[in-house]
């Protein structure tokens, strides 16, 4: 099994430039969500989506855009790239939390973004 | 507004003692508290799921337990070895999951 898959693992941006992270997950999730972790802060949360078709808010949303046009891809967008913006990218995936299931969630590797 | 505070920031503890850590959480409104483990530039490895209509999860030496009228989850970890040393994890609320900021706990051979 993939799991949730997270491309690329590295990438290396200049000011002002755009870019997207991609995210997909093979296991049916409903619940998908992106974080960025930097030192000392712990993961904060950017955006999340409870289902096709609908995204909200986390912690962080700032220059960052998502979509959501299927259970399995939750791309995030940097529109104008920022040197605050370098962080590593994580993004998570779970059942629905009224599915009855364990809701526990599933991470994927991460992407180390650096801009310049 | 979920918040999520872990405490202490970093602890060192000899081999072989049990030891605990402290995750607490503003809203109590929350499905499910998660713990994980984190190696230096590692991702996050799943540790524990404690759903919200259950008190406590045990695997291996670790055992987890949440109280949510009073905010509060820990994480034990028994008989500790250098192996364990990593930064541990809390994760919890309802849509929106909450990080803490970690607890960077090394053990001393």
């Amino acid at each position: 099994n993939a799991g949730v898959t997270q491309t690329p693992k590295f990438q290396v941006l200049k000011t002002g430039q755009s870019m997207t992270l991609q995210c997909a997950q093979d296991m049916n999730h409903e619940y998908m969500s992106w974080y960025r972790q930097d030192p000392g802060m712990g993961l904060r949360l950017i955006h999340y989506s409870v289902g096709a078709g609908i995204t909200d808010q986390g912690e962080v949303p700032n220059g960052y855009n998502v979509s959501r046009s299927t259970t399995e891809d939750f791309p995030l967008r940097l529109l104008s790239a920022a040197p605050s913006q370098t962080s590593v990218y994580f993004c998570a995936s779970s059942p629905a939390p009224t599915s009855g299931t364990s809701y526990e969630q599933y991470f994927g590797p991460g992407t180390r973004l650096t801009v310049t | 507004k979920q918040e999520v505070t872990q405490i202490p920031a970093a602890l060192s503890v000899p081999e072989g003692e049990n030891l605990v850590l402290n995750c607490s959480f503003t809203d109590s409104a929350i499905y499910n508290l998660q713990w994980f483990r984190q190696d230096p530039g590692k991702g996050l490895t799943s540790l524990l799921l404690i759903q919200s209509s259950q008190r406590e999860q045990t695997s291996g030496r670790l055992n987890a337990s949440l109280d949510k009228s009073s905010g509060r989850s820990t994480l034990y970890i028994a008989a500790s070895q250098p192996g364990d040393s990593a930064t541990y994890l809390c994760a919890g609320g309802d849509d929106k999951i909450i990080f803490g900021k970690g607890t960077r706990l090394h053990i001393l051979p």
